[in-house]
């Protein structure tokens, strides 16, 4: 079946360090792929989407791109700030309006100053 | 973005009792809603799908008669947790979806005694 591994976390890093969070995942045919957010308090917001291979979804300084070949969709910031803390969600869907969303089981992501 | 607020933010219950949780969309009409749950550390799990006017979808080993979803109106879906026991406590989350993009509540944990 369909389904998205993630980075366990939590995971710390100092203010302006280089992100990664690694994604992988398992789908038949050819799932669109998301990372939400989820900031303390709030509801999950969309951060960048990637519908096809090799196109990189990119928003507020974070890059994902989708590898087929990989079955990854890594996300990445250059340079992080302490307003990044929050829970990060893969997510992938294979359906066209988005409907049925599998996550992954989320990445906690705290920023030192 | 379109926002979704969910209520309760939290709540406590005695083990039989039943708990609503409401789900509304505040700018914007949602036909379809989603009903998902987490456990601690894990993927957000679909529950069921809210149609609006109809009755809901419920996913594969999810007991309709114990989460009641009431869709009355383009803007409010209700949950409610019938005779809950302490094997239902976890954090509920809903979305309602425009434009193809599904927007989240923040989430409701449900904490039963």
């Amino acid at each position: 079946g369909n389904s998205v591994t993630q980075m366990e976390g939590p995971v710390t890093l100092s203010e302006e360090a280089f992100l990664t969070i690694n994604c992988t995942y398992t789908a038949t045919g050819y799932p669109s792929l998301f990372w939400y957010v989820q900031y303390p308090g709030e509801g999950l917001q969309l951060l960048l989407k990637a519908t096809k291979a090799d196109d990189k979804g990119s928003n507020k300084g974070f890059e994902a791109t989708y590898r087929k070949e990989t079955t990854s969709f890594h996300l990445e910031k250059g340079s992080v700030q302490v307003s990044d803390s929050a829970v990060y969600f893969c997510a992938l869907s294979t359906d066209s309006s988005a409907s049925k969303i599998i996550f992954g089981s989320g990445t906690r992501l705290s920023i030192r100053p | 973005g379109a926002v979704v607020s969910q209520h309760p933010s939290r709540v406590i219950c005695k083990s039989g009792t039943s708990v609503k949780i409401e789900c509304r969309s505040l700018d914007f009409q949602a036909t379809t809603m989603f009903w998902y749950r987490q456990f601690p550390k894990q993927s957000l799990m679909l529950m069921a799908t809210s149609n609006e006017g109809s009755k809901a979808t419920y996913e594969q080993g999810v007991e309709k008669d114990k989460f009641l979803i009431n869709h009355a109106s383009l803007t409010l879906s209700t949950l409610t947790v019938t005779s809950a026991h302490p094997e239902d406590s976890s954090f509920y989350i809903c979305s309602g979806t425009t434009r193809d993009i599904q927007y989240f509540g923040a989430g409701t944990r449900l904490s039963v005694l």
